[in-house]
């Protein structure tokens, strides 16, 4: 598709078990972006990565959060030993070129996180 | 720092009415851009605007209207003639030049337009 992909679109989990979410962004996007949006919240930064500069993690919530991404393209969100307040929908997005800041940016559809 | 402030939490109006959501930003760089963003039920979030911080000029595209004022630090967004289908949550958003990239989110506005 033409869009930012996420799978999975729901995944319930018991606490303490790891989740892995996927982020497909758009194709020739260089910079790609995690944020979170707990319910009836606005949204939260994550990290972000920008071609092959180290990522900007300054906004994950705890060492509990990681994220990569393969060969510029694919992101994967990992969320080790989950607990009930990462309950909520993981959302990505991609934009163009190096100067992220100056372009908008295509958000996925997101994840919905349930941790039980 | 960055902040966005978003104060209407909710918004209900009746088909056909104007509607105006307000957003205040705060930072302390000359250069940095202002997003509007429309978040349907459907969950993704679409783009609407994006206007950097050298260009006051308001624009219309259609029934949506910004008005960026950077003597009072506000982006409002208005919508004329509402439509059932603007039903949505809209988000304000800015990014900083010494910020990078990230994009720092009000809290959103539940519009609601009845029929």
């Amino acid at each position: 598709g033409a869009g930012v992909s996420q799978s999975p679109s729901n995944k319930v989990t018991e606490k303490g078990k790891d989740v892995e979410l996927r982020c497909d962004p758009i194709s020739g996007h260089t910079a790609l972006y995690w944020y979170r949006q707990s319910l009836g919240q606005g949204l939260e930064f994550l990290i972000y990565f920008q071609g092959n500069s180290a990522p900007d993690k300054s906004g994950l919530p705890s060492d509990r959060f990681s994220a990569e991404r393969t060969g510029g393209s694919v992101s994967t969100l990992t969320i080790q030993r989950t607990q009930q307040e990462d309950s909520a929908v993981y959302l990505c997005a991609s934009s163009l070129g190096n100067t992220g800041f100056k372009t908008e940016a295509f958000f996925g559809q997101g994840t919905r996180l349930t941790v039980v | 720092a960055q902040k966005v402030t978003q104060a209407q939490t909710e918004i209900s109006v009746v088909e056909k009415e104007d509607v105006t959501l307000d957003c205040v930003y705060e930072t302390r760089d000359t250069t940095y851009y202002l997003f509007w963003y429309k978040q349907p039920p459907s969950g993704e979030l679409v783009f609407l605007i994006r206007r950097n911080s050298f260009d006051e000029q308001n624009e219309i595209s259609g029934r949506y209207s910004w008005n960026f004022q950077k003597s009072t630090s506000s982006f409002n967004f208005t919508i004329t003639a509402s439509q059932v289908v603007d039903s949505a949550v809209y988000f304000c958003a800015l990014i900083q030049e010494t910020s990078g990239s990230r994009l720092t989110f009000g809290e959103g506005t539940q519009l609601t337009v009845n029929p």
